[in-house]
C-alpha cells in the first residue's frame, strides 16, 4: 500500500511567521491529497485538499503545493496565529478507489507562540 | 445539520470485557472507517466498510470486530482479545467519488 512520510514531527514558530509542513508519498497512482487539523481532544478536520491535476491551491492563509514528479506535497501557513496551534496530518489516497481509503502521515505538532 | 456522531465520548472498561463504540452518520456517505490514535503514532486503520453488509480489515484489526447493517451506522466492538485497548478511537466517513473524510469527535477508551 501507500506510504506517507511527514516532517517535521514538531514545529514551533513565532506568531506572524510562516510554517511549512512537508509530506512524501510512495505510490505514483495516488491522486488526492488532503490536510487535516486536529485540536486537542477533537477529531481531525479537513482544512484544504489538492488533486493531482493541480500544482497549487490556496485558501486565505493556507496553501498546499504538489510536486507529482518528486512525489511530495507541502502545507504552507502564513501569518500564523496562536489558534493555528494543533496537530496537522497529511494524507494520500488509495489508488483506483473512488471511495478512497486515505493513508495518513504521523502528524506534526505545530505550536505558535504569541 | 449533517454530521457524524460518536458515542460515548469517554468509556471505561474492565479488563476481560467487550465494549462497543457507536458511530452514526447522516451525511449519506457510502464508506465508513475506524481509526485508532495513540500519542505519537498518528492514525492507524482498524476496519473500513465501503458498502452495507461488507467490510475489510485495516492494518490493526486483531482484537476488534465491526458490523455494517445500515448505511448510517458502523459500530466497533473492542473485544477482550485486544491486548492494549486504551486509546482514542475515531470514526470517519466519505462519499462515493472520493474526497476527504468527515471525522467524528472521537471516543476515549480507558481500560481499568
Amino acid at each position: 500500500g501507500e506510504n506517507v512520510e511527514q516532517h517535521p514531527s514538531t514545529l514551533s514558530v513565532q506568531e506572524g511567521d510562516s510554517a511549512v509542513i512537508k509530506c512524501t508519498y510512495s505510490d505514483s497512482a495516488s491522486n488526492y491529497f488532503p490536510w487535516y487539523k486536529q485540536e486537542l481532544g477533537k477529531g481531525p478536520q479537513l482544512i484544504i485538499d489538492i488533486r493531482s491535476n493541480v500544482g497549487e491551491k490556496k485558501d486565505q492563509r493556507i496553501a498546499v503545493t504538489l510536486n507529482k514528479t518528486a512525489k511530495h506535497f507541502s502545507l504552507h501557513i502564513t501569518e500564523t496565529q496562536p489558534e493555528d496551534s494543533a496537530v496537522y496530518f497529511c494524507a494520500a489516497s488509495e489508488k483506483g478507489s473512488t471511495l478512497g481509503r486515505l493513508y495518513f502521515g504521523r502528524g506534526t505538532q505545530l505550536t505558535v507562540w504569541p | 445539520d449533517g454530521g457524524i456522531t460518536q458515542s460515548p465520548k469517554y468509556l471505561f472498561r474492565k479488563e476481560g470485557q467487550n465494549v462497543t463504540l457507536s458511530c452514526e452518520q447522516n451525511l449519506n456517505h457510502d464508506a465508513m472507517y475506524w481509526y485508532r490514535q495513540d500519542p505519537g503514532q498518528g492514525l492507524r486503520l482498524i476496519y473500513y466498510s465501503q458498502i452495507v453488509n461488507d467490510f475489510q480489515k485495516g492494518d490493526i484489526a486483531e482484537g476488534y470486530s465491526v458490523s455494517r447493517e445500515k448505511k448510517e451506522s458502523f459500530p466497533l466492538t473492542v473485544t477482550s482479545a485486544q491486548k492494549n485497548p486504551t486509546a482514542f478511537y475515531l470514526c470517519a466517513s466519505t462519499r462515493r467519488g472520493g474526497g476527504g473524510y468527515t471525522f467524528g469527535s472521537g471516543t476515549r477508551l480507558t481500560v481499568v
